[in-house]
């Protein structure tokens, strides 16, 4: 019930294509679902966030989608570049209880130019 | 502020052999957590301290392994004795209280032959 599952495991998109990359989760716990991006050799670095209170959050090029009843979210990554090819961890945390996050096991996105 | 700081960048050693990974937080971050990474796990929380105190230890996988936190400012991992199977990326990462993001080091590769 702690886990976070993520999918696709890899993905291959076209420049200028949208990059989709979605989670699912058990524990109606949790509370925060962050993004985090890894460059090759870098550790990872926070995206962006999201709350159960709202359906959509767009930072840029970045859109998380939120589905509470079906406890899923998703990534959107909309005119995809040759740059945002990294791994993406989707991840949850019951932030009023601790401050652990339990991430999901990475998605490596490439974007061919 | 130079970010987490770890040493060494990557760790080659014998089946048998004492490890030791340290880590510098961000100053005035109270959270420290180690994290291993591998292709077939994604990224596992090990253990996590605030205010130097452990918290939470329930991913350290075995007795092989130990974390301390001596001062704010320093931790180490250490693995006695080091088995093949502990290769991976261990990343260290830190936050300060009532901010969720964490904030993640370079990481350490370690490989054991």
């Amino acid at each position: 019930q702690q886990q976070v599952k993520q999918s696709p495991q890899s993905l291959i998109v076209q420049k200028g294509g949208i990059s989709i990359i979605n989670c699912a989760y058990e524990n109606t716990a949790f509370d925060y679902f962050p993004w985090y991006q890894q460059f090759p050799g870098k550790g990872p670095a926070l995206l962006i966030a999201i709350r159960p209170d709202v359906s959509e959050k767009k930072e840029g090029r970045f859109t998380i989608s939120f589905n509470k009843s079906a406890k899923q979210f998703s990534l959107h990554i909309m005119d995809s570049q040759p740059g945002d090819s990294a791994t993406y961890f989707c991840a949850a945390s019951i932030s009023w209880r601790d401050d652990k996050i339990i991430f999901g096991k990475g998605t490596r996105l490439h974007i061919l130019p | 502020d130079a970010g987490v700081i770890q040493s060494p960048r990557h760790e080659v050693t014998e089946m048998g052999q004492e490890v030791t990974l340290r880590c510098k937080p961000i100053s005035g971050h109270d959270y420290l957590f180690w994290y291993r990474q591998t292709m077939m796990r994604g990224l596992e929380l090990l253990i996590y301290f605030n205010n130097n105190v452990p918290i939470d230890d329930s991913g350290m996988p075995e007795d092989r392994f130990s974390a301390k936190m001596p001062n704010a400012s320093f931790s180490t991992l250490k693995i006695q004795p080091s088995e093949p199977r502990d290769s991976a990326v261990y990343f260290c990462a830190s936050k300060t209280s009532g901010i969720h993001e964490q904030y993640f080091g370079p990481g350490t590769r370690l490989t054991v032959t």
